[in-house]
């Protein structure tokens, strides 16, 4: 099971850039890694997918080593609203090794 | 937009009662998931559905059970609710593997 570990809690200004890692040891070959962004009292939303080197959306970008093990997220220029918790997912096609992380606490200040 | 809506926002529900959470997407997707969200913990994976009648068994399915009669419904059982199932409970489909994840608003459920 590829168990994925994240900072609980990260803290920035707005006009930042933010980097949230996740580390993910035990990824196996068909995995893909996914990261949500949540806000309270909603589901979990999609922000960006990878399976390695870098993918980049109108959001964010997505850095993924060549060895697999960690990948971060990466958050341009932030505002108030990305307050928000970020959780890694890493899976594949079977979904029977789906492990989200503990989710990481970003807090925007102004 | 997929739209993936959850019966209730909120249930309370007593000790030893039969509790229904009700899951509908509205996209054709194949695949669709119950977790339970609970603070420190994350989410963790109940159980998941591939197919109509198919489920698999996620993490922690230990005093649930699920129903997928149909391709857009998947339900979420509890048999006889217990107070250490009180949780966030979210229901999300997807359209194959490695597939984005569409989340419900989520049902908070107090058991009492």
């Amino acid at each position: 099971l590829a168990k994925t570990t994240q900072p609980i809690s990260m803290d920035s200004y707005e006009g930042q850039e933010v980097n949230i890692t996740c580390s993910h040891n035990n990824i196996a070959t068909n995995d893909y890694i996914t990261w949500y962004q949540q806000f309270p009292s909603q589901g979990p939303r999609f922000i960006i997918q990878g399976y390695k080197t870098k993918v980049t959306n109108e959001v964010a970008s997505l850095f993924i080593p060549a060895d697999r093990k960690s990948s971060t997220l990466s958050l341009p220029r932030v505002s108030l609203s990305d307050t928000a918790v970020y959780y890694c997912l890493v899976g594949d096609e079977g979904y029977s090794t789906l492990t989200f992380g503990k989710g990481t606490m970003l807090l925007v200040s102004p | 937009d997929v739209k993936v809506t959850q019966s209730s926002r909120y249930l309370v529900k007593r000790t030893g009662e039969k509790v229904f959470l009700e899951c509908v997407q509205d996209m054709d997707h194949e695949n669709m998931f119950w977790y339970r969200q609970d603070p420190g913990l994350g989410l963790r994976l109940i159980y998941f559905s591939y197919d109509v009648k198919m489920k698999e068994k996620g993490d922690i399915p230990e005093g649930y059970s699920v129903s997928r009669e149909k391709k857009e419904r998947f339900s979420l059982i509890l048999e006889s609710a217990s107070t250490n199932q009180t949780s966030m409970y979210l229901c999300a489909s997807s359209s194959g593997g490695n597939g984005v994840q569409y989340f419900g608003p989520g049902t908070r459920l107090l058991v009492l």
